[in-house]
């Protein structure tokens, strides 16, 4: 199993304003993961971190947006740039769920994000 | 592409009754199918995965592939399950990335 920390639990922002939220994984992991949750919505995938190598974005999110380093393989960041209050959200960190199959994913506790 | 629905956003039901959450899913192969769970202030965990066949909880969830669906099912549900569910679905292919359907939240009334 791998426990999973992010800094901050949570922010209040302005407008225009640029925040990095960091991810802390007590073990070497493979595959990092950073998510999206929205109010009252289910988790939207933003990008796997790749060690090494630049992010994979999904489609509908781009690196000038959210900038992600992983620069080993237990610690990433993910950066919200140019915040507007449609970032309001709640940000995943995870780990795991690659490679092998039936492989389980880990979740942190979430970053809280509220832009005014 | 992969797609997993959760037809309820919101299920009621009593302590002691038997609940069902509802979970379909589109692909086109042969996915590993996930139920993940987070309760009130908790982070997001791993319940059950369907090639596992286990019972965690007293919930199982069994993959019906002609129908496409991965329904967790309780016979008798307890007030310390209420709490929000993920359906989850990640394809069989090395890199491929887990989806989410949208979230039951299942509310046990005492």
């Amino acid at each position: 199993s791998a426990v999973i920390s992010q800094k901050p639990s949570r922010d209040i922002c302005q407008r225009g304003t640029s925040l990095t939220i960091q991810c802390q994984v007590d073990s070497q992991v493979t595959m990092m993961f950073w998510y999206r949750q929205q109010p009252g919505q289910s988790l939207t995938l933003i990008a796997t971190a790749n060690q090494g190598s630049e992010a994979t974005y999904e489609s509908g999110f781009v690196i000038d947006k959210f900038p992600i380093s992983r620069p080993n393989l237990t610690f990433s960041t993910l950066t919200v740039s140019n915040m507007s209050p449609e970032d309001s959200s709640i940000y995943l960190c995870s780990a795991g769920g690659g490679g092998a199959p039936n492989n389980e994913q880990f979740f942190g506790p979430g970053t809280r994000l509220t832009v005014l | 592409a992969q797609r997993v629905t959760q037809p309820e956003k919101l299920l009621s039901v009593f302590k002691g009754a038997p609940v069902e959450l509802k979970c379909n899913y589109s692909y086109s192969g042969s996915p590993e199918l996930f139920w993940y769970v987070q309760y009130s202030r908790q982070r997001l965990q791993l319940l059950l995965r369907h090639i596992s066949r286990e019972s965690i909880k007293g919930f199982t969830a069994d993959l019906n592939k002609g129908e496409t669906s991965f329904h967790l099912k309780k016979p008798f549900a307890q007030e310390e399950d209420s709490a929000m569910y993920y359906c989850a679905l990640k394809g069989n292919n090395y890199g491929q990335n887990f989806v989410f359907g949208p979230g039951t939240r299942l509310s046990v009334l005492p």
